[in-house]
């Protein structure tokens, strides 16, 4: 079945550090890719999608681009801040777009 | 007053005893969730539904029932809790027309509540 890989936390990351957090995914015909984020006390939100091989999409600084070659959606951030410390999710939804498929998360800590 | 509201945040509980989690949505979406988080586990779907006469099981529905009393309102039920049902639940949200189900992928994207942090003593 369909499944979502993300590197294990923490990531702990001094202020204005580069932040990559891998993601690859296993899944049949062309799902959505999200990353959501976390933080602490709070449920999940959106932070960007993209629902096609080549999308880039991008929110508050991060980014991520559909990789259908390597099955990949890699959250990337050039210069990291205290309050981007949270747990961030990568999570997929299939063609039918009614489920949704979350890895296990990755709790980033950012120092200042 | 936020979009997805549940209820209550926070609960203790002993075995055996029954428990209802409710959500409440002011979106207007069609489809709602009921998801569990673990730690290393991430978010597991407990059930869905995408309109008050339809529910579908999740992957981790074993132990719990639901009832969609209307197109807003969604609640879990835990009939004789156990210990290992401690874990914080999250009541979610989407809108049906944000998938497209006719060619191409479609993008689900979901609203979620703060969480209910349910422990089973």
């Amino acid at each position: 079945g369909d499944s979502v890989t993300q590197m294990e936390g923490p990531v702990t990351l001094s202020e204005e550090a580069f932040l990559t957090i891998n993601c690859t995914y296993t899944a049949t015909g062309y799902p959505s890719l999200f990353w959501y984020v976390q933080y602490p006390g709070e449920g999940l939100q959106l932070l960007l999608k993209a629902t096609k091989a080549d999308d880039k999409g991008s929110n508050k600084g991060f980014e991520a681009t559909y990789r259908k070659e390597t099955t990949s959606f890699h959250l990337e951030k050039g210069s990291v801040q205290v309050s981007d410390s949270a747990v961030y999710f990568c999570a997929l939804s299939n063609t039918g777009g009614f489920k949704t498929i979350f890895g296990a998360g990755t709790r980033l800590f950012v120092k200042a | 007053d936020a979009d997805v509201t549940q209820t209550p945040r926070n609960r203790i509980t002993k075995t055996g005893k029954r428990i209802m989690l409710e959500c409440s949505q002011t979106k207007g979406h069609d489809r709602m969730y009921w998801y569990r988080q673990d730690p290393g586990l991430g978010l597991r779907l407990i059930y869905y539904s995408f309109d008050v006469k339809d529910i579908n099981k999740g992957e981790i529905s074993d132990g719990y029932s639901v009832s969609r009393q209307a197109q807003a309102k969604f609640s879990l039920s835990l009939e004789s809790a156990i210990p290992n049902q401690t874990a914080l639940y999250f009541c979610a949200t989407s809108d049906s027309a944000g998938g497209s189900l006719a060619g191409g992928p479609g993008a689900n994207v979901l609203t979620f509540g703060a969480g209910s942090r349910l422990t089973v003593l």
